[in-house]
């Protein structure tokens, strides 16, 4: 069966500090990534998403950047984070461009102090 | 680019009273409406979707409804159960997995 994992599951960082949130998903070839982010009271924001090794593209322009160096893995960025970068990250992956069901990571809760 | 909206933001009802949730969008190219139940301190997880081409689907005491010429679509939750309390998110998609989120509705159901 498939899996997603991701980590840290909790990180307190200092303004300027980098980051490196990691997600690798196990029982499937060639997902589809994706990075969200989740504010109170503001959804589910696409931040990036990823087709293929090397590919990604951004949805809102930010100090964040994400990479894919392997298959199964998704890594998302920060060199100097920003108060505003604290939320909740969770990962995602799909199989297909028409089942549509995204199958999310266990989160990761950011706190930019 | 796609805009959805979602009311109310909180909806406390009894148990066993009927929930509904709506939720409208901007593009008329969306074609795919997921409806996603985040439990607290949990990862969101599809309940239930709909594409365009279908107007209503249950799925035994969830049913999801779509009005493409308004633009919206609703999740009804029938016979509630305390076990219901979440966050429920809708969703649009215009095609290649661009889910746009609403911001998401807290149901509490009181015992």
């Amino acid at each position: 069966s498939q899996t997603i994992h991701q980590w840290p599951a909790t990180l307190v960082q200092p303004v300027g500090s980098p980051l490196s949130l990691e997600c690798t998903v196990e029982g499937t070839s060639n997902p589809n990534l994706y990075w969200y982010r989740q504010a109170a009271g503001r959804g589910l924001q696409l931040l990036f998403y990823s087709v293929g090794i090397g590919q990604i593209s951004s949805e809102v322009p930010q100090n964040l950047s994400a990479s894919r160096p392997q298959d199964r893995q998704f890594i998302l960025s920060s060199k100097k984070l920003l108060l505003s970068d604290s939320g909740f990250y969770l990962c995602a992956w799909s199989v297909g461009l028409n089942t549509g069901e995204l199958f999310f990571g266990e989160g990761s809760r950011l706190t930019v102090l | 680019g796609e805009n959805v909206e979602q009311h109310p933001s909180t909806l406390s009802v009894q148990e066993g009273d009927s929930a509904v949730i709506k939720c409208t969008y901007s593009d008329s190219a969306s074609n795919y409406f997921p409806w996603y139940k985040q439990e607290l301190g949990k990862r969101p997880q599809l309940i239930i979707d709909i594409r365009s081409n279908v107007g209503e689907k249950k799925d035994q005491r969830i049913a999801v409804t779509l009005n493409k010429t308004a633009k919206h679509f609703s999740l009804h939750i029938t016979e509630t159960q305390p076990e219901d309390s979440a966050v429920y998110f809708c969703a649009a998609s215009t095609g290649f997995q661009k889910l746009v989120f609403g911001t998401g509705t807290r149901l509490l159901v009181s015992p």
